[in-house]
């Protein structure tokens, strides 16, 4: 089945930039949509459509396609930004939604 | 303000059965499609469920296909999953989100907190 890979960790310091990447073979032909959520909260979604930022979201937020991989940018990173941020995007056929495996971001 | 409330989670032995229910508020429901997507701790979220604004299409995982069952009452501006035949593997925090569709797929602009599954012996 079809995988979305994301790294299990990212750590910055606040101020700093932080780079959380999302591979896969079919990010060429499909969207990818970028969730943050907290512990015990439910998911918000952060950028879609690759570098879209929805209304509330903070412009420290966004995104870059580059091929196969996509990137979460999060510039002059917050300590509210510590959170797991998954990735989510389709097949590349385009039927199935499908998620990464989540990225911890710690703020030193 | 939209808000989406899951309720009906529980614990259940494996074989048996629950159903989910989500409350949504804040928007035109009949507007939208709906999804259910669950999450295992550590893990990534996973899409079981979605159905259309009107109830007449809807979508299932493998892992769930012939067991789970998804509906919508847009009077009630309720979302529903009937889940039977429930295994070990279906525990998880079930969460309803609201569908934004893009390209043929959809992406999830408003998720609620989720409502808990343990299926356990």
């Amino acid at each position: 089945s079809y995988e979305l890979i994301q790294p299990s960790s990212v750590s910055v310091s606040p101020g700093q930039t932080a780079r959380i990447t999302c591979s896969g073979d079919a990010l060429t032909r499909q969207y990818v949509y970028w969730y943050q959520q907290k512990p015990g909260q439910a998911p918000v979604l952060v950028i879609y459509k690759d570098s879209e930022r929805p209304s509330g979201i903070p412009e420290r937020f966004s995104g870059s396609n580059s091929g196969t991989t996509v990137t979460l940018i999060i510039s002059g990173v917050q300590a509210e930004d510590e959170a797991e941020y998954y990735c989510q995007s389709a097949d590349s056929t385009g039927t199935y939604v499908v998620f990464g495996g989540g990225t911890k971001l710690t703020v030193l | 303000e939209v808000q989406l409330v899951e309720s009906g989670g529980g614990v259940v032995r494996p074989g048996g059965s629950l159903r989910l229910s989500c409350v949504a508020s804040g928007f035109t429901f009949d507007d939208y499609g709906m999804s259910w997507v669950r999450q295992v701790p550590g893990k990534g979220p996973e899409w079981v469920s979605g159905i259309n604004w009107n109830g007449g299409s809807t979508g299932f995982a493998d892992s769930v296909k012939g067991r789970f069952t998804v509906s919508r009452d847009n009077a009630k501006n309720s979302l529903y999953l009937q889940m039977d035949s429930l295994r070990v593997e279906d525990t998880a925090l079930y969460h309803c989100a609201r569908e934004i569709p893009v390209a043929g797929i959809y992406y999830f602009d408003f998720w609620g907190q989720g409502t808990l599954v343990t299926v356990s012996s």
